[in-house]
Formats: structure tokens, C-alpha cells, sequence
């Protein structure tokens, strides 16, 4: 079956610019993660969907970031008026269930803010 | 902060000598995973362990787990070209909803 998939692969906006990154999960999973990764850093964490319940935002980096996931299934994250250091892959992952076993990760989305 | 820090943060070895690569993390977890990361793309799962597990084995990988020591090590034996990549600990643990912290990773070069 198909894996996760994430769009644009790669972004390249000026700054001040809004962007749209999408991601499609594996059907049937009910979690959801965005990731940030900055050049030969780590992961870190920016949002979390589980199910109907409410997105734990707790790892978003200011109010120009959001995101929705539309019917359980596709999401979409956004970022408003981008500075230079939002450049960076943005990964998506999900999971079957509660986000507690193996997260399937997409091949993320390059943004680049000039 | 991060949870995970990997040690160390490059390895270089020779085609079928061991790599070995910690992790160590601060706060209780119910799980931890090891992923692999090739061309700063998306990550490859390799093994899970939970937190009531010490050893768990997946063909030339073993993974420890410590909680004592709150750490966990990834090793690979008779390592191939192909394994090089950055590897990355993640550790699962429950802050309101469930969340996965990623280490800096180990990047891990094998020449031929």
C-alpha cells in the first residue's frame, strides 16, 4: 500500500510569503506528527493529531504556524509571512493508533525562505 | 530541550566492524525507537523497544535498554557500505497527549 506522502518536495518562497505544506498519511492511521528539521539537526516536534480529538500545538514555534487536518485524514501545514529561519524539511508521520508504536514517516517538504 | 542526545555525534568505521551508538534521555518513557535517516529525507523505522524490555534484536541490529541509566544503545554488526546514514532515538512518553522526542543523532559513515 502507499506510505505517507508530503507536498511540494521541495518550496522555495520569498520572505513575508505564506506557504502550505500537505501531507497525506497512511489510510487508516489516526495519528498524525509535523516534525521540523534544521540542517543536520534533530527532529523537533511541532503538532500532534489524534483522532477527533483537539491538535496538541504545544510544539509550535509562534502564531504564524497552524495546521488542520480535514476529516481525520489529509493535513495540511501552514506557516504566514515566513522569516529565513523557517527554512527548513518539514517531516510528516503517522501511526496507527495512539501514536505510541512505529510512526511511518513521509519524504518531507524543503522550504527555503529567501 | 531534547530528550535524546545521541553519542556520538559521527562515527567512521571500516565494512564489517561494529558501530555502536547511545542514546540517553531525561524523563521516564514508555518507549524508545531507533530510526535511520539517509539524504536528510524522511526516516526508516528500525526497531522499537518498550520500557519493560532490555534487549530486542532485528537482524544485524541489537538494541539495549537501560532505565535505570535512562539510556539505550543501537548496534550494528558487520556493518556494509549501505548502512551509512544518521541514526536517530526517539523516545516515547506521555505529557498530556503522547509525544516522541528525536535526539541531535549519530551520523555514521562506513567506508568500503
Amino acid at each position: 500500500g502507499a506510505g505517507v506522502s508530503q507536498s511540494p518536495s521541495n518550496k522555495v518562497t520569498e520572505k513575508g510569503k505564506d506557504v502550505e505544506l500537505r501531507c497525506d498519511p497512511i489510510s487508516g492511521h489516526t495519528a498524525l506528527y509535523w516534525y521540523r528539521q534544521s540542517l543536520g539537526q534533530g527532529l523537533e516536534f511541532l503538532i500532534y493529531f489524534q483522532g477527533n480529538s483537539a491538535p496538541d500545538k504545544s510544539g509550535l514555534p509562534s502564531d504564524r504556524f497552524s495546521a488542520e487536518r480535514t476529516g481525520g485524514s489529509v493535513s495540511t501545514l501552514t506557516i504566514q509571512r515566513t522569516q529565513q529561519e523557517d527554512s527548513a524539511v518539514y517531516l510528516c508521520a503517522s501511526s496507527l493508533l495512539t501514536g505510541q508504536e512505529t510512526q511511518y514517516f513521509g519524504p518531507g517538504t524543503r522550504l527555503l525562505v529567501l | 530541550s531534547q530528550q535524546g542526545e545521541e553519542d556520538p555525534q559521527a562515527l567512521s568505521i571500516q565494512e564489517g566492524e561494529n558501530a555502536t551508538m547511545n542514546c540517553s534521555y531525561k524523563t521516564s518513557i514508555n518507549n524508545l525507537q531507533w530510526y535511520r535517516q539517509n539524504s536528510g529525507r524522511g526516516l526508516v523505522h528500525l526497531i522499537l523497544i518498550r520500557s519493560n524490555e532490555r534487549e530486542k534484536h532485528s537482524g544485524r541490529l541489537r538494541v539495549t535498554l537501560d532505565t535505570s541509566k535512562k539510556s539505550s544503545s543501537l548496534l550494528i554488526t558487520a556493518s556494509r557500505a549501505a548502512d551509512t546514514a544518521s541514526y536517530f532515538c526517539a523516545t516515547g512518553y506521555t505529557s498530556g497527549t503522547y509525544k516522541y522526542i528525536f535526539g541531535t543523532g549519530t551520523r555514521l559513515k562506513v567506508l568500503a
